[in-house]
């Protein structure tokens, strides 16, 4: 099995910031390596998908890099609707895995 | 637009069967190539992959579920299902439905239902 760590858990930071997701995957995933975006109460969204490529309607302050097995989620600048927990997903095996997410807050 | 939509008990009993229905709209879960799926996520804690079914019917399920766990489709209705029997508190969790692409050929859930509360409790 894939598994997928990232860090830091958590982090605290201000509107119009930038801010770093890393995420680290046990073995090589090439590129397949997705982000989402999830706030209290709903399902997650979509933002990244291959490592870097936008998905459709997501703002173009968020962006990937990486492959292999390491992998960044940037978002700047900060924006107030930003703070949510956010997770990294490896679809390279057949048993997808998830990160254990990271939670972005209000400093 | 894709919807989904879970249905489904929102309580069941520790030894019993969990079982959700999840309804798509604006799209057929027939005409492919997506992965149906459904994954859960524990109170305040991680997402946690269960299991898939494509559009042709080849299933996938988590290891650590497999031996309690069936994913029908149902093309007539336009759902597919998951059953989960001899469920424990363990099994408690929020239960998505989603949709996976597979055209692009990244296999990325671009689709989600809004997600359904299940509690095992007696």
């Amino acid at each position: 099995d894939v598994q997928l760590t990232q860090s830091p858990s958590s982090l605290s930071a201000s509107v119009g910031d930038r801010v770093t997701i890393t995420c680290r995957a046990s073995q090589s995933v090439t590129t397949y390596l997705n982000w989402y975006q999830q706030k209290p109460g709903k399902a997650p969204k979509l933002l990244i998908y291959a490592a870097s490529r936008l998905q459709s309607g997501v703002p173009s302050r968020f962006s990937g890099s990486g492959s292999g097995t390491d992998f960044t989620l940037t978002i700047s600048p900060l924006q107030p609707e930003d703070f949510a927990t956010y997770y990294c997903q490896q679809s390279y095996s057949t048993l997808y895995s998830f990160g254990q997410g990271t939670k972005l807050e209000i400093k | 637009q894709v919807q989904l939509q879970e249905s489904g008990p929102g309580l069941v009993r520790p030894s019993q069967t969990l079982s959700l229905t999840c309804t798509v709209t604006g799209g057929s879960v027939s005409r492919g190539p997506f992965y149906w799926s459904w994954i859960r996520q524990h109170p305040g804690k991680g997402l946690e992959w269960i299991g898939y079914i494509s559009d042709t019917g080849s299933i996938y399920y988590n290891p650590s579920l497999r031996s309690r766990m069936t994913i029908s489709l149902d093309t007539s209705k336009n759902q597919f299902s998951l059953k989960l029997s001899s469920v424990t508190a363990a099994d408690t969790a929020v239960y998505y439905c989603a949709r996976v692409d597979v055209l692009s050929g990244y296999y990325y859930v671009d689709y989600w239902g809004p997600g359904t509360l299940v509690t095992v409790s007696s």
